[in-house]
Order: structure tokens, then C-alpha cells, then sequence
């Protein structure tokens, strides 16, 4: 199976809050990143933390790691139809390894 | 500063003919790692580069091939191209080799080349 795991799919209304799930098995994953993806582009960096770190806030980014559980979350607040896309999580040990990636639908 | 750059950006080829897509990293980043990106496997890791030498491959037949210049430019390589090629080729460079450095292992991402087999 993969090493990250994400959710496909999650649908969410403009306005609301998205939160976007991941998990990892590496526990000596030093840093954590999320990427996002939009149709026809390459993957953009959104954020990373360190993996000493439970959470990083980014104006509407809020990223949450529990190391503990090997579980990394994505919140967007206020998610605007411009927030449609691909998110990837990846985390970095010798190798750089990404989920499958959890594809955003932001319903007006 | 300019960011990854991959030529070309689109690619229509015939089945059993050869392609070489290009990737120029940002300035000063010396590892240069290949994916290839389909609706069906998703992002797949092809090999990475770092000073002109393959540090990793994955998982992909020796139909692909790439290397790596000394002024870190990257050309991947595929030949008799099967209709399972069809895809998007993505580079990604960074400042050091996958590991342990923290920021210097963040990747960045060109556009991408879409490759189309006929």
C-alpha cells in the first residue's frame, strides 16, 4: 500500500471550512509539506512543518501534525471556489514520498 | 528568480517513437527528480538526479532514462513509446538531494510537459 494515504475526494460549500486528512507511516519523517494542484499546473508548495512542531497557521492555512498518530491535516478556512484543486501531502525522509491526493470541490 | 522550466509544454508522438522532454531547475538547486502523473496511478516517482549522478529510480522500465548536466539541467528520455505513456511529466528541483535538511529538500515543480501517445 502507499506509505501516504489521503482521502480522493471531499466536497465543500464556499464559505465553510475544508479540512483535508493525511497519514503517514514514516514516524522519522523530519518535515511534512502540502502541495496543491491545479488543472494543467504543476504542484505548488502551500505550506510545510517541521516535525517537532503540532500546528503552523498561515493566514487561512491551519496545519495540524500529530505524531503521535502519524496524522497531518489541511485546514482552509473560508474556502473560496479558487481553493478547487488537487491537495497533495508529502513527507520527507531519505526520500520525498506523496499521497494520491484529495481532490477539492468548492461548491457556490 | 525564475522557477522550473519544462519544454515542452505539450507532446503529441506515435506509438514506438522515442521523446526527450527537458527541465531547467532554479538557479542554484542541484537535485532535479522526475514523476509521472496519470489519472489512473497518480504521481509516480521516476528517478532523481543530484550533481550529474542518479541517486534514486523507481519503479518504471528501462525505456526510461534520464541524466542530469552540469549546470543541473535534466532531459528525461523515453523510447518505443507505448499508449501507456500518455501522461504529464513532472520535474521538481531542489536546493539538496532528498533527506533529512529540512528546507533544502523542498521541491519545486515546474508546469509540466502533457505527453500524448497516438
Amino acid at each position: 500500500g502507499e506509505d501516504v494515504e489521503q482521502s480522493l475526494f471531499l466536497s465543500v460549500r464556499e464559505g465553510d471550512s475544508s479540512v483535508i486528512n493525511c497519514t503517514y507511516t514514516d514516524s522519522s519523517s523530519t518535515y511534512l509539506y502540502w502541495y496543491k494542484q491545479e488543472p494543467g499546473a504543476g504542484l505548488q508548495l502551500l505550506t510545510y512543518i517541521f516535525s517537532n512542531m503540532d500546528m503552523k497557521q498561515d493566514q487561512r492555512l491551519t496545519v495540524l501534525l500529530n505524531k503521535k498518530d502519524k496524522h497531518l491535516s489541511l485546514r482552509i478556512a473560508d474556502t473560496q471556489t479558487g481553493d478547487s484543486a488537487i491537495y497533495f501531502c508529502a513527507e520527507s525522509t531519505d526520500d520525498m514520498r506523496f499521497g494520491a491526493g484529495t481532490r477539492l470541490t468548492v461548491k457556490p | 528568480k525564475a522557477g522550473v522550466t519544462q519544454t515542452p509544454r505539450y507532446l503529441i508522438k506515435t506509438r514506438g517513437q522515442q521523446v526527450t522532454l527537458s527541465c531547467s531547475p532554479i538557479s542554484g538547486h542541484r537535485s532535479v527528480s522526475w514523476y509521472q502523473q496519470t489519472p489512473g496511478q497518480g504521481l509516480q516517482f521516476l528517478f532523481e538526479y543530484f550533481s550529474e549522478t542518479q541517486r534514486n529510480k523507481g519503479n518504471f522500465p528501462g525505456r526510461f532514462s534520464g541524466r542530469q548536466f552540469s549546470n543541473s539541467r535534466s532531459e528525461m528520455n523515453v523510447s518505443t513509446l507505448e499508449l501507456g505513456d500518455s501522461a504529464l511529466y513532472l520535474c521538481a528541483s531542489s536546493w539538496e538531494a532528498s533527506g533529512r535538511l529540512g528546507t533544502k529538500n523542498i521541491q519545486y515543480f515546474g508546469a509540466g510537459t502533457r505527453l500524448s501517445v497516438l
